[in-house]
């Protein structure tokens, strides 16, 4: 059974500071996304992590895949307050084994930037 | 990217009644997928809506809580049956193609309070 766990779970950090959330998963997966939630709203896809070694940039945040560590990070720069938010990775089963685009989620990262 | 519309956005229903919930999409898409997220929660997978066939449930969802339709390739519903307070959440329906496209994007979302 694939298992996604990311941590920290929860994360205050102040305006200006630099911070990674960490997301683990048990088995081979080829793609890694990582979405932002705000309260209340639906997923906005941030990230689609392919191949190891694959690190992507949008604005303050970066994301990086290590396939043979099973590992991802969400790197945010320079915190600022619109950062806050709850942040999801999510993987697909291996190859020949689910279905495609079948997500399975993190537990979730909820942020918040204080000034 | 495709556009995905579902309704209702939000609603308050009575114990031991049932919620059909639909989601629409602006192309043809090969896969549909139904999430749950409980309150402060990660998001669960609920079923794979399949074009013309039966739903493929994952475990802990059973058909008779949850049947799910699926018409044409642009088109789902989910519906709540006999719903108890433990159902309230918000259900996110998701789309994405053959397993070569990195996409999967979701609705808005149905908020569900049930009182």
């Amino acid at each position: 059974e694939l298992k996604v766990e990311q941590n920290p779970l929860f994360l205050s950090m102040q305006e200006g500071k630099n911070y990674t959330i960490y997301c683990n998963y048990s088995t081979t997966s080829d793609r890694l996304y990582w979405y932002r939630q705000d309260p209340g709203k639906s997923l906005e896809s941030l990230f689609v992590l392919l191949s190891n070694g694959a690190v992507k940039q949008e604005g303050r945040l970066m994301a990086s895949l290590d396939t043979k560590a099973r590992l991802s990070t969400l790197h945010i720069t320079a915190a600022v307050h619109d950062l806050s938010a709850t942040y999801f990775c999510a993987v697909v089963p291996p190859v020949g084994t689910g279905t495609a685009s079948k997500l399975t989620f993190g537990t979730g990262t909820r942020l918040q930037v204080t000034l | 990217s495709a556009v995905i519309s579902q309704k209702p956005s939000r609603d308050i229903c009575q114990r031991g009644t049932s919620l059909t919930i639909q989601c629409q999409v602006d192309s043809q898409v090969t896969m549909m997928f139904w999430y749950r997220q409980q309150p402060g929660q990660s998001l669960t997978l609920i079923a794979t809506a399949n074009q013309g066939s039966e739903a493929t449930y994952e475990s802990g969802f059973v058909i008779d809580k949850f049947p799910i339709s699926r018409p044409n390739l642009t088109f789902s519903t989910l519906t709540v049956s006999n719903m108890s307070p433990e159902d309230s959440s918000i259900y996110l329906c998701s789309v994405g193609q053959a397993r070569m496209s990195t996409e999967a994007f979701f609705g808005q979302g149905t908020r569900l309070t049930v009182v």
